[in-house]
């Protein structure tokens, strides 16, 4: 078990380019989270997915954000045409069974930073 | 709407002195509670969780919190605090669907 895994653990893009990050959850965990926390704040939900069905997504996932977990393992959460906004650390998490019972597992994040 | 309140923004204590993090939420059934700790560029680890049963909770690195529903409070909690707690702790409520509502976080200074 090496824990969850995001990449990369930053990134600089410019206004208006696409970005895409990558989640490895916990094996054996079958549902999986994406957060933004920007700075300042505590983690807001973004989606999340139990294996390959994003079943929730928050009011704060424009049209411009995607997320899919093709296979029901790794995700990818994609922000098209970047704004300065969209600046903030990008956490994922991973659960078993049915959080919260069990609380999360998050990965160290993707530091996103558009100039 | 599901909320969560940390009152205090930052919080400085000496080392070895005991500590208390103010946590009060907003929720409309028997919340399930949470406090997570994050070291600067980080992720979040869990400290303790509350589910139900008995309103002590004992969780990692010595910390224990008490949930109060009557004052709708978490407060977090140490005996003796150490250089290496220093950090940003959160609380987070959980909420219908799974996801958890974070608190804005109290960022701990430790002072030798």
């Amino acid at each position: 078990d090496t824990g969850v895994s995001q990449d990369p653990r930053h990134k600089i893009t410019k206004r208006g380019q696409n970005v895409t990050f990558r989640c490895d959850p916990i094996s054996e965990h079958n549902r999986l989270y994406w957060y933004r926390q920007t700075l300042g704040q505590g983690p807001e939900f973004l989606t999340y997915f139990q294996n390959e069905a994003q079943l929730e997504k928050s009011r704060l996932l424009s049209d411009r954000f995607s997320a899919e977990r093709p296979k029901g393992s790794f995700s990818t959460l994609e922000i098209q045409r970047t704004e300065q906004g969209d600046s903030a650390m990008y956490l994922c998490a991973s659960s078993t069974r049915q959080a919260p019972h069990y609380g999360y597992t998050f990965g160290s994040g993707t530091r996103l930073t558009v100039v | 709407a599901q909320s969560v309140t940390q009152p205090d923004i930052h919080i400085t204590v000496s080392e070895g002195a005991s500590l208390e993090l103010r946590c009060n939420y907003s929720y409309g059934a028997t919340p399930y509670l949470f406090w997570y700790v994050q070291s600067p560029g980080q992720g979040l680890q869990l400290l303790l969780k509350y589910f139900s049963g008995d309103t002590l909770v004992q969780g990692i690195k010595g910390f224990e919190a008490e949930f109060k529903r009557s004052q709708s409070s978490f407060n977090l909690r140490k005996p003796s605090v150490h250089w290496s707690d220093a950090a940003e702790y959160f609380c987070a409520v959980g909420e219908y669907g799974n996801k958890l509502v974070f608190g804005a976080g109290t960022i701990l200074r430790v002072k030798s």
